[in-house]
């Protein structure tokens, strides 16, 4: 069964500071995807990144950076040097193949507070 | 550039009643979903259609109905609505039937049930 789970319900740092959210997710497919997308205060969900199960590089835009292992099923995202804009709640999520199709299923999220 | 527009964009509604939240999109996307969000559970799978014509059971999909009578749209229908259905909904849509690509989101309709 697919399942998602992120464990930190809110992370608060100050500004500057490097934070983790982390991401570990169930699956039974050999072939996935893996999201992550942010919700600032506004309320639209923008995503972020996609991962597919075969590619386990880690991959870094900007201040942005994500850690993808399978033999831990974790697909972890780090924020270097934070900051303010960077508040928000971040959604990890799971994209696994069902009949005609593919599903995707989300994480609770984590609400991150960048503190100046 | 419109994307996924959704309406109402609030709504306040008595139990019982019956109320269809409508969704468009001018993407030309294969798969469309359904999620509502609820604090603390994150976003939840309620319904997907993978392509016109064609519907799925997602997460928690009791209490709510879809159709997908056409590429563009994907109404979601509450048939007799009860307290618990209070949520934010949103509407998304991605690239191909495969769904490998990034979910585009509308803005939500934030549905509160009396």
């Amino acid at each position: 069964a697919q399942k998602v789970t992120q464990a930190q319900t809110e992370i608060s740092v100050v500004e500057k500071e490097d934070v983790t959210l982390d991401c570990v997710y169930e699956t039974r497919d050999t072939t996935y995807y893996l999201f992550w997308y942010k919700q600032p205060p506004s309320g639209e969900l923008v995503f972020l990144i996609r991962r597919n199960s075969f590619d386990e590089q880690n991959e870094i835009s900007g201040r942005y950076s994500w850690n993808f292992q399978k033999s831990t099923s974790s697909f972890n995202f780090t924020i270097t040097a934070s900051q303010v804009v960077d508040s928000a709640v971040y959604f990890c999520a799971l994209s696994e193949a069902h009949t005609g199709g593919f599903k995707t299923i989300f994480g609770a999220g984590t609400r991150l507070f960048v503190k100046a | 550039i419109a994307g996924i527009t959704q309406a109402p964009t609030s709504q306040i509604l008595a139990a019982g009643r019956r109320m269809t939240l409508r969704c468009t999109q001018d993407m030309r996307h294969n798969a469309m979903y359904w999620y509502r969000q609820d604090l603390g559970l994150g976003l939840r799978l309620i319904h997907y259609s993978n392509t016109a014509g064609t519907t799925g059971k997602g997460e928690v999909p009791d209490g709510y109905s879809v159709s997908r009578a056409n590429t563009d749209d994907f109404p979601l229908t509450l048939a007799s609505a009860v307290p618990s259905q209070t949520s934010v909904y949103f509407c998304a849509s991605s690239r191909s039937g495969g769904n490998t690509g990034e979910l585009f989101f509308g803005e939500g309709s934030r549905l509160t049930v009396l």
